[in-house]
């Protein structure tokens, strides 16, 4: 069982936007501003889409946002595309331990 | 621009030992730390902890306590992570990530597979 809860899978058509959440506690998401969250393709390496709960890495695309209430971070994809689909995780700086992950959301693109 | 390179697939019968390199290149070895990372097939990722690359701290996850070591040679840029008295469970994509910002990892390596049998 991860620490950080996140929907098994979303899916959107291409050209809308989507929205995964990821909820935490008040050991982690709810204390710290270090929410980040990966895109990973199937079998290849996750990379970083988003930093501090809603900073982009140079060269990431604008279409992906990040925000966070309370005990919850999200990640927004505006007009998806088919290259979008991927598996996204998101993880916290968390009390008790350094960092903890989310289980992970499936995207779909349909 | 900053790129970890990982050692090649490994594959161990249960009990044994295994130790996974990560090269690091085109940055400042000893400005970050290296965490490593697992994915168990069909799994999410769990973090397993850093090391200060400048000189060898490190923080394990609590159930790897006493089977894993970490450590780093700063005249190569090279991190290690060393895993002892290994399970089944412990058959992974195992993934060196360099510290960066306050706790992103940014690069990955490619990943090193490693499969324990029994």
């Amino acid at each position: 069982q991860s620490a950080l809860t996140q929907p098994a899978s979303v899916s959107g058509s291409p050209g809308q936007s989507i929205t995964i959440s990821c909820t935490g506690t008040n050991s982690d998401i709810g204390v710290y501003n270090s929410v980040s969250w990966y895109q990973q393709h199937p079998d290849k390496a996750p990379k970083l889409m988003i930093y501090d709960v809603f900073n982009r890495p140079s060269g990431v695309s604008s279409r992906f946002s990040g925000s966070k209430s309370g005990n919850t971070a999200s990640l927004t994809i505006s007009g998806l595309q088919a290259e979008d689909e991927a598996e996204y995780y998101c993880s916290s700086s968390s009390s008790s331990v350094t960092v903890v992950f989310g289980g992970g959301t499936k995207l779909t693109v349909l | 621009q900053a790129q970890l390179v990982q050692s090649g697939s490994e594959r161990k019968k249960a009990g044994a030992a295994v130790k996974v390199s990560c090269k690091a290149s085109g940055y400042t070895f000893s400005t970050h730390d290296i965490n490593w990372v697992r994915q168990a097939p069909g799994q999410g990722l769990e973090w397993l902890g850093p090391i200060t690359s400048h000189n060898g701290n490190s923080n394990f996850a609590e159930n790897l306590q006493g089977r894993v070591t970490m450590t780093t040679d700063t005249s190569t840029s090279t991190a290690y992570m060393e895993l002892r008295n290994l399970r089944s469970d412990d058959t992974a994509v195992y993934y060196c990530a360099r510290g960066w910002k306050m706790s992103a990892f940014d690069p990955w390596g490619q990943g090193t597979l490693v499969t324990v049998s029994s």
